[in-house]
């Protein structure tokens, strides 16, 4: 069954780095999305992406973090001058007409 | 503000019992409600809901949604312990509103 692939699984960075999450999203899916979940936290949206474009994005993505499209497979999450507060779970997830979303194993981000 | 509430937040039952898990939702635009299973990592696509009154189902887990009473429920009937995990239901208008999930565990 098609599914959607992080990189990686886990990263530790030191506070103030950048740091580039990586997501192959199911083939044929043409909405792409990442959320993120801080331990013990709900499943908060960041950000949506569709058409080479911001579709939409929430208060939590401000000018810190970007996100690309650098070929037709990969679907990447930028985070610029990480903080403490970043550490969460990050998920990336796609849909073929935006309505089933479905979601990666997600990749574990640790800012010391 | 949008807003998801599930309950219980935590529900802990003997194998072969039913449960029964709630989802209420205010969201602004909304276009369908989804359940999800969360057990390691990543939320597991379970139903998709879009129009009230109609039950979805997929062997032991049906779902069904109110649109005018804004509400949905998860079923699982005969449960076994492979249906411990965390369920998160979401609503979806331009972007997925999650619910804090309920905890679900199913002793032998």
């Amino acid at each position: 069954e098609p599914e959607v692939t992080q990189t990686p699984s886990h990263q530790v960075t030191q506070m103030g780095q950048e740091v580039i999450l990586r997501c192959v999203p199911i083939s044929n899916h043409l909405y792409f999305y990442w959320y993120r979940q801080i331990l013990g936290q709900k499943v908060e949206f960041l950000v949506s992406f569709y058409n080479n474009e911001i579709s939409e994005k929430s208060e939590i993505f401000d000018d810190q973090f970007s996100v690309e499209r650098p070929d037709g497979s990969n679907f990447t999450l930028k985070i610029r001058s990480t903080k403490l507060e970043d550490s969460a779970m990050y998920f990336c997830a796609s849909s073929e007409d935006g309505n089933t979303i479905y979601f990666g194993e997600g990749s574990w981000l640790t800012v010391v | 503000e949008d807003k998801v509430v599930q309950s219980p937040l935590s529900l802990v039952v003997h194998e072969g019992d039913t449960v029964t898990l709630n989802c209420s939702y205010e969201v602004t635009n909304f276009r369908s409600l989804l359940w999800y299973k969360q057990e390691k990592k990543a939320p597991t696509f379970l139903f998709m809901l879009t129009s009230s009154g109609i039950e979805k189902k997929s062997g032991r887990l049906s779902s069904i949604l109110d649109k005018k009473e804004l509400f949905s429920i998860l079923n699982i009937t005969a449960t076994q312990t492979g249906d411990s995990a965390i369920y998160l239901c979401a609503a979806h208008d331009e972007k997925l509103t999650f619910g804090t999930g309920t905890r679900l565990t199913i002793i032998p």
